[in-house]
């Protein structure tokens, strides 16, 4: 088991280009995390999936952020017209929703750079 | 609503103790503890269910208090390996993890 991989590491884009990350769970993992973290603070719920289904997503984000998740394996982010507030690392995490004492596994994120 | 950690904080000594607290204004049906060190994945570290249990590893320990919605996580002392930024995170109903805005931990030799 590799863990939570997470491609691209980084990515520098203009504002107002579309970018999209995947993220590859722990294959053992039913439930699938989006966060997002800006430099001194703590992670920010964006979305999560229990298998396929998106079971929720942060009322604070904007209609420019979808993901899915076919097939309930691999997901990915897409941001459209990015704007310069949405530089952050982009941080995917898995768990198995029967395990009450396991927690989640995070990959190691994507940084995003919009200039 | 967000959990409120404190402190935002603190720098010790090798072998010095220290308590990070996470508060929640909302009935809370768990609580996770991850550290975090600079520029890598938070890990996580334990998960307290709700019943006002303590639980513990090595010299990490942490508590939950259900009827103040609080929970105490407890580091011993403490290696220069624990420095790093820790996070609570609590969840409501079983769903997904909102997390606190961190502690600072850094310690000295």
């Amino acid at each position: 088991d590799t863990g939570v991989s997470q491609n691209p590491r980084h990515k520098i884009t203009k504002r107002g280009q579309n970018v999209t990350f995947r993220c590859d769970p722990i294959s053992e993992h039913n439930r699938l995390y989006w966060y997002r973290q800006t430099l001194g603070q703590g992670p920010e719920f964006l979305t999560y999936f229990q298998n396929e289904a998106q079971l929720e997503k942060s009322r604070l984000l904007s209609d420019r952020f979808s993901a899915e998740r076919p097939k309930g394996s691999f997901s990915t982010l897409e941001i459209q017209r990015t704007e310069q507030g949405d530089s952050a690392m982009y941080l995917c995490a898995s768990s198995f929703v029967l395990d009450a004492t396991g927690g989640y596994t995070f990959g190691s994120g994507t940084r995003l750079t919009v200039v | 609503q967000q959990p409120v950690q404190s402190p935002q904080a603190v720098i010790l000594r090798e072998g010095e103790d220290a308590v990070i607290n996470c508060s929640s204004s909302k009935a809370l049906y768990s609580v996770h503890w991850y550290r975090q060190k600079h520029g890598e994945a938070p890990v996580f570290l334990m998960i307290l269910l709700k019943g006002g249990e303590q639980k513990g590893h090595d010299k990490i320990s942490a508590s939950f208090n259900e009827k103040k919605q609080q929970s105490s996580l407890y580091l011993t002392a403490s290696q220069l390996s624990y420095s790093g930024t820790y996070f609570c995170g609590t969840e409501f109903a079983g769903n997904m993890l909102t997390f606190g805005g961190g502690t600072r931990l850094m310690v000295k030799p």
